[in-house]
């Protein structure tokens, strides 16, 4: 059970920004929200992380709700290659594994 | 810097034979150790994980199996392979007891049974 829930798939126009969102309503006080995205053909790919604050970093930024019960992970502008399944995760300690969910299927239209 | 390395990339095997699939990780020491499949057109199982040395979790009962020999190696092996087996083999690392850290994927192995 990843404890998360994401849209199957979304689209966007290249160029445009992309808000990916995620909802998290059991979250714990302890757990961190990471994103990942797996390319077509490879592994996954870490994108960034957060526990309360925004958070930004150079492939993109990460706003979480002030309750935490959801989060949005922005493409500030999506290029071709950020076509990919974006996977939000909740993650609670260091040594546990994350769980995978279904993600969510972006496609970049040129 | 830390890297990690995953071999082969690409593994055709017939039903009933044996696998060894082989992970590295250089540049850190005692790091967590993962072990995930992808079927085609699924998401990723998780199939086992290490915190170190001989330790050894599994996610799921099959006929695979992990070993750990030393601090960097993470072992995959099965004695006899199923047509279900087939799928894409990744392993992963994580810095240890830190939550707040990402993991660290290779780029993995398709593994396909005849």
């Amino acid at each position: 059970d990843a404890k998360t829930t994401q849209p199957n798939s979304m689209e966007s126009n290249e160029e445009e920004p992309v808000h990916l969102p995620c909802n998290h309503s059991t979250i714990s006080g302890t757990d961190y929200i990471h994103w990942y995205r797996q390319l077509p053909s490879q592994g996954p790919e870490y994108v960034i992380h957060g526990l309360t604050s925004n958070v930004n970093n150079r492939m993109a930024s990460l706003a979480i709700a002030e309750d935490r019960k959801s989060s949005t992970l922005i493409l500030h502008r999506a290029t071709l290659r950020d076509a990919a399944v974006y996977y939000c995760i909740r993650v609670n300690s260091g040594n546990t594994p994350l769980v995978f969910g279904k993600g969510t299927r972006l496609s970049v239209i040129a | 810097s830390q890297t990690i390395h995953q071999w082969p990339a690409t593994l055709v095997q017939p039903v009933g034979s044996p696998l060894s699939l082989e992970c590295t990780v250089e540049g850190t020491s005692n790091p967590n150790l993962y072990w995930y499949r992808q079927a085609a057109g699924r998401g990723l199982q998780l199939l086992f994980y290490s915190v170190g040395i001989g330790q050894i979790s599994s996610e799921v009962p099959q006929n695979l199996s992990a070993s750990r020999p030393q601090d960097r190696q993470f072992i995959l092996s099965s004695k006899k392979l199923l047509l279900s087996d087939s799928g894409f083999y990744l392993c992963a690392w994580s810095p240890d007891g830190l939550s707040n850290q990402p993991q660290h994927f290779g780029d993995g192995t398709r593994l396909s049974i005849l």
